[in-house]
C-alpha cells in the first residue's frame, strides 16, 4: 500500500494567495484527520471526516480555513487568503474504524511557507 | 476536558543509556494510549499502544505500561541508539472521539554517539 499521500510537499506562496493542500488516504480508511504542526503550537488537529462527513471542525482557526472530501478517497484542505501565521507543517492522517484504538496513518506533510 | 501531559525535552543521552520518558494523563473511562514517533522530515508513526490497565506495549525496544492508578504511560527503552533521535508523542483516545486522538506537546528526544 502505497500509505497517505500528501500534495504538494513544499508550497510557497504570498500573503493574500489561495493555499490548497490535498490528501489521498489509504484505501478502505473510513477516517481522515487534518493536523497543523508549528513549533510554538505543537500538533493541533484542525477537522477530521468520517465517511466523507465533517465531523469536528473545531480546530479549524478561522473562516479562512476550509476543508472538503467529496470522495472516500480524496480530501481538500484550501486557506483563502492565507497570512504569514499560518505557515506551518499540515499532515493528513487516516485510519480505519472508530473503535478508539485504532492506529492513525500520517502522511509525510505539507511544509506551507506565508511570506 | 481529557489532556496529556509529557515531561519536557529535549531529552539528550548518550548511545547506549537507558530512556524515560514521562506520560501522565487525564481522562474519564477507560482510554486507550499510544506512543507515536517522529523522526526528522516524516509523519508521526505509530511505536505502541495499550487498550487497558496493565497492558505493556512494546516494540522495537521500548516499552510502555498502562498504570490506572498512577494514570501513566511512561515510555522506556534500555539501550538508545543514535537512530532513536525524534520527537515522541504521548496521546489517547476514547470511544467516544471515535478515533480521535488528544496528543501531548511531544518530547525531543537527542542521542549522542
Amino acid at each position: 500500500d502505497a500509505g497517505v499521500i500528501q500534495s504538494p510537499r513544499h508550497e510557497v506562496t504570498e500573503m493574500g494567495q489561495e493555499v490548497t493542500l490535498r490528501c489521498k488516504p489509504i484505501s478502505g480508511h473510513d477516517y481522515l484527520f487534518w493536523y497543523r504542526q508549528t513549533m510554538m503550537r505543537g500538533l493541533e488537529l484542525l477537522i477530521y471526516f468520517n465517511n466523507n462527513v465533517p465531523i469536528d471542525d473545531s480546530g479549524m482557526p478561522e473562516d479562512r480555513f476550509s476543508a472538503k472530501m467529496p470522495n472516500a478517497s480524496f480530501s481538500t484542505l484550501k486557506i483563502q487568503p492565507s497570512e504569514p501565521r499560518d505557515s506551518a507543517v499540515y499532515f493528513c492522517a487516516s485510519s480505519l474504524g472508530g473503535a478508539g484504538f485504532n492506529e492513525q496513518f500520517f502522511g509525510p506533510g505539507t511544509r506551507l511557507t506565508v511570506l | 476536558g481529557d489532556s496529556v501531559t509529557q515531561m519536557e525535552g529535549p531529552v539528550t543521552l548518550s548511545e547506549e543509556a537507558f530512556l524515560t520518558i514521562n506520560c501522565t494523563y487525564t481522562a474519564t473511562g477507560y482510554p486507550s494510549l499510544f506512543w507515536y514517533v517522529q523522526y526528522p522530515g516524516e509523519g508521526l508513526q505509530l511505536l505502541l499502544k495499550a487498550t487497558k490497565a496493565d497492558d505493556k506495549g512494546s516494540n522495537k525496544g521500548f516499552e510502555a505500561t498502562y498504570r490506572k492508578e498512577t494514570t501513566s504511560f511512561h515510555l522506556e527503552k534500555g539501550s538508545v541508539q543514535v537512530s532513536d533521535s525524534a520527537v515522541y508523542f504521548c496521546a489517547l483516545n476514547r470511544m467516544e472521539y471515535g478515533n480521535k486522538l488528544v496528543f501531548g506537546a511531544g518530547t525531543i528526544l537527542r542521542v549522542k554517539s
